[in-house]
């Protein structure tokens, strides 16, 4: 599981509460991203970050946030907005923006 | 908006067959077309990719084939065997860009 790692493997969030989500990796990719994957609906984009102290939105980054202070390291909090936050979370990385991605193994987020 | 979509939802073969995904593009400008692997539990895997300039590329017994008129663009197993059973994504981006939009999934099973 070198490369790239995503804890934890799960969390569970109650009602009104921020949590965060680890992503690093050591790849010295400079490219990031967020995604969430619900099932039948494939992976969609939430954060993605092309370099140090620079993120940009994704499709659906509302209820989210994140940060990118270090290259290794792009953190996800899912804060109390996010209404239905219950999914799987995947971050992954690439060399270049938009080319093949190497994912982490995942966080899967329940709210109880 | 710039969709993916991608069938079958399910595909069961008996060992030994051949499957075929499909997907189809909305961005003409997309140019970079990756597959993914996720077998149960774990991490999507990229498989294999191709590039606007190709027409099809192989891999082993994988091979993918892109008709950009039509946006088209297709995975060909052979000779499946049960390892291959996993839930398979296609993807499209620019490639440089920062978004890379993904199908919904293939599930696929190969019967022993």
């Amino acid at each position: 599981d070198g490369g790239i790692t995503q804890s934890p493997k799960y969390l569970f969030r109650k009602e009104g509460q921020n949590v965060t989500l680890s992503c690093e990796q050591n790849l010295n990719h400079d490219a990031m991203y967020w995604y969430r994957q619900d099932p039948g609906q494939g992976l969609r984009l939430i954060y993605y970050s092309q370099i140090v102290n620079d993120f940009q939105k994704g499709d659906i980054a509302e209820g989210y946030s994140v940060s990118r202070e270090k290259k290794e390291s792009f953190p996800l909090t899912v804060t109390s907005a996010q209404k239905n936050p219950t999914a799987f979370y995947l971050c992954a990385s690439s060399a270049s923006t938009g080319y093949g991605y190497t994912f982490g193994s995942g966080t899967r987020l329940t709210v109880v | 908006g710039e969709n993916v979509e991608q069938h079958p939802s399910t595909l069961s073969v008996q060992e030994g067959d051949s499957a075929v995904i499909k997907c189809t593009y909305s961005d003409s400008a997309s140019n970079y077309f990756p597959w993914y692997k996720q077998e149960l539990g774990k991490r999507p895997q990229l498989i294999i990719d191709i590039r606007s300039n190709v027409g099809e590329k192989k891999d082993q017994r994988i091979a993918v084939t892109l008709n950009k008129t039509a946006k088209h663009f297709s995975l060909h197993i052979t000779e499946t065997q049960p390892e291959d059973s996993a839930v398979y994504f296609c993807a499209a981006s620019k490639g440089g860009g920062f978004k890379t939009i993904f199908g919904a999934g293939t599930r696929l099973f190969v019967k022993a």
